[in-house]
């Protein structure tokens, strides 16, 4: 089935270590997404992609970083440099960044620091 | 882009219709709406979306009023798997930039009673 698969579900960091998520889709889409969601509270945007090897900042980019090297991957770099990295981290994707197309969300990464 | 209000939380019978009042009372001309929800730890749920006119897929309808500054969300018969939070979510059509990102607030928690 097309869908988004974000990995791992569950990932713990350490002081001062730098972790990687993983998001992967195979529903041809040239925009994806990361967001941070902390309890009880919405979605915030940490960046975005329209397109392979372009990227931007988002509301919240400060301590993260991406990159876009295939369509189908758009991998988020938690670093030392975010002091509050636990939160519920979703990625999504939709057909084109301007399009009026729903984006579609993967079932989220849980972050926590040991 | 436009904010929206909507009650933090509502009750609604199994089996019976559930209405989701959302309020956009700023939205502009090109601004769609759109419905997520969400399950507890999971990633948000596309529902349905609409610029002018109601509506209707296999999940729902949605319900814009003519002046367009509020919409309802209607699943027409709730499931104790309808229990959820449910966002309404504005957004501007077409090319925007950085305003095509959603905008998540803090949604209704739709609670279906047996």
């Amino acid at each position: 089935d097309g869908g988004i698969t974000q990995s791992p579900k569950y990932l713990f960091r350490k002081e001062g270590q730098n972790v990687t998520l993983s998001c992967e889709q195979n529903l041809n889409h040239d925009a994806m997404y990361w967001y941070r969601q902390d309890p009880g509270q919405g979605l915030r945007l940490i960046y975005y992609s329209q397109i392979v090897n372009d990227f931007q900042k988002g509301d919240i980019a400060e301590g993260y970083s991406v990159s876009r090297e295939k369509k189908e991957s758009f991998p988020l770099t938690v670093t030392s440099a975010q002091k509050n990295p636990t939160a519920f981290y979703l990625c999504a994707s939709k057909p084109g960044h301007n399009s009026n197309q729903p984006q579609h969300f993967g079932d989220g990464t849980r972050l926590s620091i040991l | 882009d436009a904010k929206t209000t909507q009650p933090p939380s509502m009750d609604c019978a199994e089996g019976r219709a559930a209405n989701l009042p959302c309020n956009h009372s700023t939205i502009s001309g090109n601004e769609y709406v759109y419905w997520y929800r969400q399950i507890h730890s999971q990633g948000p749920q596309y529902i349905i979306h609409g610029l002018k006119n109601n509506e209707t897929n296999e999940m729902a309808s949605l319900i814009i009023t003519e002046d367009r500054k509020s919409s309802t969300l209607i699943l027409p018969h709730a499931t104790l798997r309808d229990t959820a939070v449910y966002y309404c979510i504005v957004r501007v059509g077409g090319y925007g930039g950085a305003t095509n990102k959603l905008i998540f607030g803090t949604g209704t928690l739709l609670a279906v009673q047996p």
